[in-house]
């Protein structure tokens, strides 16, 4: 089975932190996303990356980065975390092609 | 730009009621089509998929067909039961490698017994 794998449930982070939420994936896919899940809204994406060192941006990326250093692993950074950021966060891998992506298990991030 | 139009919810509906959940689309070119499902305090998981026109995705007595004529992936089942109530997601995927996947607002089910 395919494992996408966040490195925490909850997070809790003060205005103004740098946060880094991470995310791995074992099946050596190539592309990989981050999600933010908020009521009403759905998921929208902030980032996409389809190969090591390469990122393009989604619907919503103000305010993030993305880093893809290992096929593997895909890193999302809030450079100065705000509250308006405050969200569940989903990370997805998928295959080359027109195919499903995978998902982890979400990070809910608090930002106080 | 592509994107995905998904009916508001929250939906509530009887045991053993007939469901559907609409969703249409706007994409260039060829994508597939998805609905997702996300059960209380779980991830999300595909329920289904199709990859081209007239077909038609099917799991766990739900089903969708790729409507291209109307731009539609509407989410039907004939008999629900409790234990699908969870939020549904309609969503697409385009592109022939480097492929984006995006998604509907989500629509939360809720079945009473």
């Amino acid at each position: 089975d395919v494992k996408v794998t966040q490195s925490s449930r909850y997070l809790v982070k003060r205005t103004g932190e740098k946060v880094f939420l991470e995310c791995v994936q074992d099946m050596d896919h190539e592309n990989m996303f981050w999600y933010r899940q908020d009521p009403g809204l759905g998921l929208r994406l902030i980032y996409f990356s389809y190969d090591v060192k390469m990122k393009e941006k989604g619907d919503i990326p103000e305010g993030y980065s993305v880093s893809r250093e290992k096929k593997e692993r895909f890193s999302l950074i809030l450079e100065s975390a705000s509250t308006n950021q405050t969200s569940m966060y989903l990370c997805a891998s998928s295959p080359p092609g027109n195919t499903e992506a995978f998902f982890g298990q979400g990070t809910r991030l608090t930002v106080v | 730009g592509n994107s995905v139009t998904q009916m508001e919810g929250p939906v509530t509906l009887s045991e053993e009621a007939f469901l559907t959940i609409n969703c249409t689309y706007t994409a260039t070119g060829y994508p597939s089509l998805f609905w997702y499902v996300q059960y209380p305090g779980e991830g999300l998981q595909l329920l289904l998929k199709a990859t081209k026109a007239d077909d038609k995705g099917s799991n766990k007595g739900f089903e969708a067909t790729y409507r291209k004529e109307t731009t539609s992936f509407h989410l039907e089942k004939g008999s629900v039961q409790v234990s699908d109530s969870a939020v549904y997601f309609c969503a697409l995927s385009w592109g022939s490698s480097a492929s984006k996947i995006i998604f509907g607002s989500g629509t939360r089910l809720s079945i009473r017994p």
